[in-house]
């Protein structure tokens, strides 16, 4: 069965890094996008960025361009998230997500990891 | 970016009642419209893509319609599992955008 397991909570200081793992399972792994989505408390689903893992080839918003940066490991069907120069506002669970493909080619995440929690506190 | 709005923010309901839940996006999207269904705790579950689609294991007392700019998620009869908060996202253009939700209660 697909799985997307991600790594643990992290906790951080303003100005730190963090690098969050997703590790995927029960697909081809190069088959399929994955993308990354953060949910800060009371606020809503936030996209920030997606990774071919056929080729690496990413895109980020623009909100995090300077910050994000995403990589895979084919061998280990694993796909990292590094933010950078954290602060309070990014606490937040994140979430990998697998993107599929519906009607008219309409993309749609259809199996999500189970969120890392990440605080960022002084 | 495309701006996505729902409404209503919150509702109450029973069980057995039929609810609508509206989103708008900011502009044309055509059908790339999906909707989620959040549990407290849990990951959001996709449950209908391009905005009608219903996905496999979804009851069919869920439909979606709209295109365009604008967009519904009906529940035709809500069972007790279906309290939850429900999300629309846009993937026409990234960045992918969500609404900001809609919690649907127990009356």
């Amino acid at each position: 069965q697909v799985q997307l397991v991600q790594s643990g909570p992290e906790v951080k200081k303003p100005g730190a890094s963090v690098k969050l793992s997703c590790k995927a399972s029960g697909y081809t792994f190069t088959n399929y996008f994955i993308h990354w989505v953060r949910q800060a408390p009371g606020q809503r689903l936030e996209w920030m960025a997606m990774i071919n893992p056929r080729d690496g080839s990413t895109t980020y918003a623009q909100k995090f361009q300077d910050r994000v940066t995403l990589t895979r490991d084919t061998a280990t069907s694993t796909v990292y998230m590094d933010l950078s120069s954290l602060r309070s506002e990014d606490t937040a669970v994140y979430n990998c997500a697998r993107e599929a493909r519906y009607n008219y080619g309409c993309q749609a995440f259809d199996y999500w990891g189970q969120g890392s929690l990440v605080s960022v506190s002084s | 970016d495309i701006q996505m709005t729902q409404s209503p923010s919150s509702l109450s309901a029973s069980v057995g009642d039929r609810v609508t839940i509206t989103c708008r996006a900011s502009q044309s999207i055509s059908l790339y419209l999906n909707w989620y269904q959040q549990k407290p705790g849990k990951v959001p579950n996709l449950l209908i893509s391009a905005a009608s689609s219903l996905q496999s294991g979804v009851p069919s007392r869920f439909s979606g319609s709209g295109s365009g700019t604008d967009f519904t998620l009906t529940i035709s009869s809500l069972q007790p599992e279906d309290f939850a908060r429900y999300y629309c996202q846009q993937t026409y253009s990234i960045p992918f955008t969500f609404g900001p939700g809609t919690q649907v209660d127990i009356k």
